[in-house]
């Protein structure tokens, strides 16, 4: 089975802009999960979606964004790029049953620089 | 979630067992124990988990204590790839996909 897929790996944009990252899932899973990885904050979790919906959401302002698609494919969205927002994008795919010992699978992420 | 507490950082040298341990005085009858490590440049991979009994497979051992207030992660021989960041997370039975991580225990292998 092939593993968690994330594009683009390196991403460049200036403050103001918005971007859009994307994330594959692996085959059969439903949900994709968002973290964000900083070296001050360590890993946080942005939100997840499940079929679509929105189940979860961490305490992020609301130019972070994301969507599902049908394929389970997910993209998230950061617009009025900050300086803050350099950081690396995390997904990670997982069943989605939401029972404490279900296990997700990460992705090797999306390094963006803000400058 | 409930809170882990775990060292800073370890070292061990190469071919040598390692225990991590992770303390979570604050667990719940259904909180499971999850490990994770994060390589450096890659995203986070499981490790492995456990309930109550101790746990294996090819990775690590998974030793969970009888009151359950701690556990501890088993490398049997450490190598040079096992250097990574080591995060012990409790995640709760209604989290959908979010998984708390704290700073974890920096591993690191000496040849």
């Amino acid at each position: 089975k092939a593993g968690v897929t994330q594009t683009p790996r390196y991403l460049i944009k200036t403050r103001g802009q918005q971007v859009t990252l994307s994330c594959s899932p692996i085959s059969g899973h439903r949900s994709v999960s968002w973290y964000q990885q900083t070296p001050g904050q360590g890993l946080q979790f942005l939100f997840e979606y499940f079929s679509e919906t929105q189940r979860n959401k961490g305490n992020f302002p609301g130019r972070f964004s994301g969507r599902q698609f049908s394929n389970s494919r997910s993209e998230m969205n950061v617009s009025t790029l900050e300086l803050g927002d350099s950081a690396l994008y995390l997904c990670a795919s997982s069943y989605g049953t939401g029972t404490p010992q279900e296990t997700q699978y990460f992705g090797p992420g999306t390094r963006l620089l803000v400058l | 979630d409930a809170k882990t507490t775990q060292p800073n950082s370890m070292e061990s040298n190469e071919e040598e067992p390692v225990h991590l341990p992770c303390n979570h005085s604050t667990i719940s009858g259904t909180d499971y124990i999850h490990w994770y490590r994060q390589l450096p440049s890659q995203g986070p991979e499981y490790v492995i988990h456990g309930l109550t009994s101790n746990v294996n497979n090819r990775m690590a051992s998974l030793a969970i204590a009888e009151d359950r207030k701690s556990s501890t992660l088993i490398l049997h021989r450490a190598t040079l790839r096992d250097a990574a960041v080591y995060y012990c997370i409790l995640p709760v039975r209604t989290s959908y996909g979010k998984l708390t991580f704290g700073q974890g225990t920096i591993l690191t292998v000496h040849p």
